[in-house]
C-alpha cells in the first residue's frame, strides 16, 4: 500500500481558503488519489478523487503534483461545517486503507 | 441520508457474548466493506464482499465473520466479545471496485461491558 503523510492538525479562519497537503511518494502510476472527510460522530464522506490532472467539484478542488508524489485538497471558503478529519488515500486494489488524517479546525 | 443503512445504531452487550451488525448497501451497489474505528486504532479495514463472494480480508479477527446475502445486504458477526472490541463499526458500499469511491453508513456503536 502506498504510504501517506499528512499534518496531524490544521487551523483555518472561517471563509478563508484552506490547503490540506498530502505526501504519497510511494504511489504507483495507476493509483487514484482519493480524499475523504469524517465529521464528528459520522461515517467518512467522499470528497474528491483524481489521477493526474487537477480536479474540481462542488465540495473542493484537488491539485496533484506533476510527479504524483503529493497532492493538495483545496477548500475554497472554509465554513464551520468543514471542521472534520480529512484523509488522503491512494486507492490500491479495491480497498481504502485510512491513515490518521488531518484534523481541520475552523475558527469563526 | 447516504443510502447505506446500518442497524442497530447502538449496541451494548457483555463480554463473551455474540452480536450481529447489519448493513444494507446503497441501491445498485454490489460491494460491501466493513471497517472498525476505535480511539487508538483509527479506521481499520476488516473485509470486503462483492456480489455475495468474499473479495478481500483486512485486519479481521478470527472471532469475527461476515457474509453478504443474495439481496446484497451484509451482516458482520462478532463473537466471544472482549472489552477491546468496543468501537464504531462502519459499513460502506460501492458499485464495484471502489474506483469512484465508497458511500459509508452512519455506523453502529458497539459497547462491550
Amino acid at each position: 500500500d502506498a504510504k501517506t503523510t499528512q499534518p496531524n492538525s490544521m487551523e483555518s479562519n472561517e471563509e478563508e481558503p484552506v490547503h490540506l497537503p498530502c505526501n504519497h511518494s510511494t504511489i504507483s502510476g495507476t493509483d487514484y488519489i482519493h480524499w475523504y472527510r469524517q465529521l464528528p460522530s459520522q461515517g467518512p464522506e467522499y470528497v474528491i478523487h483524481g489521477l493526474t490532472s487537477n480536479v474540481n467539484n462542488r465540495m473542493a478542488s484537488l491539485a496533484i503534483a506533476e510527479d504524483r508524489k503529493s497532492s493538495t485538497l483545496i477548500l475554497h471558503r472554509a465554513t464551520l461545517r468543514d471542521a472534520a478529519v480529512y484523509y488522503c488515500i491512494p486507492l490500491t486494489g479495491n480497498q481504502f486503507y485510512f491513515g490518521t488524517g488531518t484534523s481541520l479546525t475552523v475558527i469563526p | 441520508d447516504s443510502g447505506v443503512t446500518q442497524t442497530p445504531k447502538h449496541l451494548i452487550t457483555a463480554t463473551g457474548q455474540r452480536v450481529t451488525l447489519r448493513c444494507s448497501p446503497r441501491s445498485g451497489d454490489l460491494s460491501v466493506y466493513w471497517y472498525q474505528q476505535s480511539l487508538d486504532q483509527g479506521l481499520q479495514f476488516l473485509i470486503q464482499y462483492y456480489n455475495g463472494e468474499e473479495r478481500a480480508k483486512g485486519n479481521i479477527l478470527e472471532r469475527f465473520s461476515a457474509q453478504q446475502f443474495p439481496d446484497l445486504h451484509s451482516e458482520l458477526n462478532l463473537s466471544s466479545l472482549e472489552l477491546g472490541d468496543s468501537a464504531l463499526y462502519f459499513c460502506a458500499s460501492s458499485v464495484a471496485d471502489g474506483h469512484y469511491g465508497y458511500t459509508f453508513g452512519s455506523g453502529t456503536r458497539l459497547t462491550v461491558v
